[in-house]
């Protein structure tokens, strides 16, 4: 069981605006940058939002990130058919000194 | 281009040992923290190590503390992770990763951009 909660699945339709949570506590989110990664099974996780709502060159602007307390969300807007992936939230946790990745958000496009 | 290149995928007996590595090039290897992360069959992604970019420092997720050994070699760029005394749920793909100076936010965190293409270990009698 994962320290950051995201909901298992989501969906929306092409075109679609869909948002993820991910929600953490005062050492975790609280305290520290967000980060979100999309990642296909048998591929390498690929990062799409870095220190809460900043994107990597190469990630399309249809993709933002947000944060406020000790939760974070994911957006996606102008959803297509390749956005089909698992989403994860990730951030460093203070108190146990460790890296945390949420439970990941199965995203399916219909 | 940045290649981080993993190897030694195997299967091994519960209680048993394997070591992995991890081949970098094309970024400053010597420079970057490294992290190993994986993934469990049906399951998500599990930060499992990190090492500072001068093997003085590590941290460890609790699941594999005292069982799990990060380390480099900043001459032959290349990261190891020796795992030893490991049990069936240590069975999954394990990915070395690292942050890009633009992206840390501390020797032991940010955005990981670099990426290998992940190693499968199986734990099975």
């Amino acid at each position: 069981q994962s320290l950051l909660t995201q909901p298992p699945s989501a969906s929306g339709t092409p075109g679609q605006r869909v948002t993820i949570s991910c929600s953490g506590s005062r050492s975790n989110i609280g305290s520290n940058y967000v980060y979100w990664y999309q990642y296909l099974p048998g591929t390498a996780p690929k990062l799409l939002i870095y220190r809460d709502d900043q994107r990597p060159s190469g990630v399309p602007d249809r993709f933002s990130g947000s944060k406020s307390g000790t939760s974070a969300s994911l957006a996606i807007s102008g959803l297509r058919s390749e956005d089909e992936a698992d989403y994860y939230c990730a951030a460093w946790d203070d108190d146990l000194t460790e890296g945390l990745f949420g439970g990941g958000t199965k995203l399916t496009v219909l | 281009q940045v290649r981080l290149l993993e190897s030694g995928a195997g299967v091994v007996q519960p209680g048993g040992s394997l070591s992995l590595s991890c081949a970098a090039s094309g970024f400053t290897f010597s420079g970057s923290p490294m992290h190993w992360v994986r993934q469990a069959p049906g399951k998500g992604l599990e930060w499992v190590a990190v090492i500072s970019y001068d093997g003085n420092n590590k941290y460890y997720a609790d699941s594999v503390k005292g069982r799990f050994t990060i380390s480099r070699d900043n001459a032959k760029n290349t990261l190891y992770l020796q795992m030893n005394s490991l049990s069936a749920e240590d069975t999954a793909v394990y990915y070395c990763a690292s942050p890009p100076q633009s992206y840390r936010t501390a020797w032991y965190w940010g955005g990981l951009d670099y990426w290998g293409q992940g190693t499968l270990v199986t734990v099975s009698p």
